[in-house]
């Protein structure tokens, strides 16, 4: 069973089309992430939500918008794509409270034409 | 926020070669993570620091926290071309990661 999960793993769309990610944890974690990693292989936090609630939300355009609909769930719904939205996204999930290990998605590659 | 500093950025080495990267912080550090990830996967977690001065082994990967809980370090002695990947530190307090290692190897 994965444990982490991610759909799509591939997203080819236009720029400023709307598209989603969802994301998906059978470890039964309270915390889960939203990352960006770009070309570079920088690995950026963009979200993070315990028990449903953003407890995160770094510096991201307000075309991302992050849903919980409970805690084994957390999608990320991106507005008018941009080319510089393209990236990696990985889901990832930890048990909360601090230092928890983070288990990652497989990620979605996001490419933006 | 505090930032880890991780260096070298790339790191090629010829298999059976030693490779070490290390983590740098200015700040003290409650506790530090380490995780590798392969080309074309995800990253996946590898060990925990927490105590001053602790270190960890697991085979042929030596981790290590320092005193002052500001660096860590981690260290491949013989590497194979299995350990290719970039090897990421995390900093729990302002749950960021380092840049990265870019690890290759040359069978």
């Amino acid at each position: 069973d994965t444990a982490v999960s991610q759909t799509p793993k591939y997203l080819v769309t236009q720029m400023g089309n709307d598209k989603s990610i969802k994301c998906e944890q059978n470890l039964g974690h309270d915390t889960m992430y939203w990352y960006k990693q770009d070309s570079k292989k920088f690995l950026k936090i963009m979200f993070s939500y315990n028990n449903k609630e953003l407890i995160i939300n770094e510096t991201v355009p307000n075309r991302f918008s992050p849903k919980s609909p409970d805690k084994a769930h957390l999608n990320l719904h991106i507005n008018s794509l941009e080319l510089g939205d393209s990236a990696v996204y990985f889901c990832a999930s930890s048990q909360s409270g601090t230092a928890r290990s983070q288990f990652f998605g497989p990620g979605t590659r996001l490419t933006v034409l | 926020g505090q930032q880890v500093m991780q260096i070298p950025q790339y790191q090629h080495v010829q298999e059976g070669e030693d490779f070490t990267t290390y983590c740098n912080s200015s700040t003290t550090l409650s506790n530090i993570q380490w995780y590798k990830q392969r080309p074309g996967g995800h990253p996946v977690f590898l060990i925990q620091l927490v105590k001053s001065g602790e270190v960890k082994k697991q085979k042929r990967l030596t981790f290590q926290f320092g005193e002052a809980k500001k660096n860590s370090s981690l260290h491949i002695t013989a590497t194979q071309t299995t350990d290719v990947g970039t090897y990421f530190c995390y900093n729990n307090n302002d749950m960021r990661f380092g840049a990265g290692t870019r690890l290759t190897v040359k069978p």
